[in-house]
């Protein structure tokens, strides 16, 4: 399968800075990128959806300006939580996927990353 | 809505012994099933999936059917090994496709020795 790399795969930051989570297909082109978010003990939660060059579609009840997503090449699209504050600490997940390419639809999945707002 | 309800863990075994990890949904439609997997330190991999009523999916050693009339997705294996201890997602995709994938929250398994 594709390989998915996200960095940093923990961060510590503090209330009010704001942090940049990175994506990267590094086998293919991901012309969809996926941006979940995970609860303690609970599952994963669909942010946002992107598509290479245009803008992200949000789900209901995710704020788009403190949520960034830019995904301005098949190969990386980025999260930036702006002004965090503890409730955003989180662990975050992307996935990609080429809806071109010998993978039909199957999305691969990044490592995650390890959110904590002191 | 679409949801999936998973069985809690943390689930410890010992090696080589019988692996159930429980599976329902709700769901319009037909929706397609999936198992991930994500061992430490990794992101989720593809286990195994079923895109329709009665459909078996098998990958590692790793069965479930998909039951449409109970609407359960049971993963099973007959002997667990070390290697697999990892934490288990079952998903739904009710378009087929991995854009409106839906979680249930995991399942941590640890295989002893």
């Amino acid at each position: 399968g594709a390989v998915v790399s996200q960095h940093p795969s923990r961060v510590i930051c503090k209330s009010g800075t704001s942090v940049k989570i990175e994506c990267r297909s590094l086998d293919f082109q991901a012309t969809t990128m996926f941006w979940y978010r995970q609860f303690p003990k609970q599952s994963l939660m669909l942010m946002a959806t992107s598509n290479e060059g245009s803008k992200a579609t949000y789900e209901q009840g995710v704020e788009k300006d403190k949520f960034l997503i830019n995904h301005a090449s098949l190969t990386l699209s980025t999260l930036t939580v702006t002004s965090a504050h503890p409730e955003d600490s989180s662990f975050y997940i992307c996935s990609a996927r080429d809806n071109r390419g010998a993978f039909g639809t199957e999305a691969f999945f990044g490592q995650g990353t390890r959110l904590t707002v002191v | 809505g679409n949801s999936v309800t998973q069985m809690e863990g943390p689930v410890t075994l010992s090696e080589e012994a019988f692996l159930t990890i429980n599976c329902t949904y709700t769901a319009t439609g037909y929706p397609s099933l999936f198992w991930y997997v994500q061992y430490p330190g990794e992101g989720l991999q593809l286990l195994l999936k079923a895109t329709k009523a009665d459909d078996k999916g098998s990958n590692k050693g790793f069965e479930a059917t998909y039951r449409k009339e109970t609407t359960s997705f049971h993963l099973e294996k007959g002997s667990v090994q070390v290697s697999d201890s990892a934490v288990y997602f079952c998903a739904l995709s009710a378009s087929g496709s991995a854009r409106q994938l839906t979680f249930g929250s995991g399942t941590q398994l640890t295989v002893l020795p």
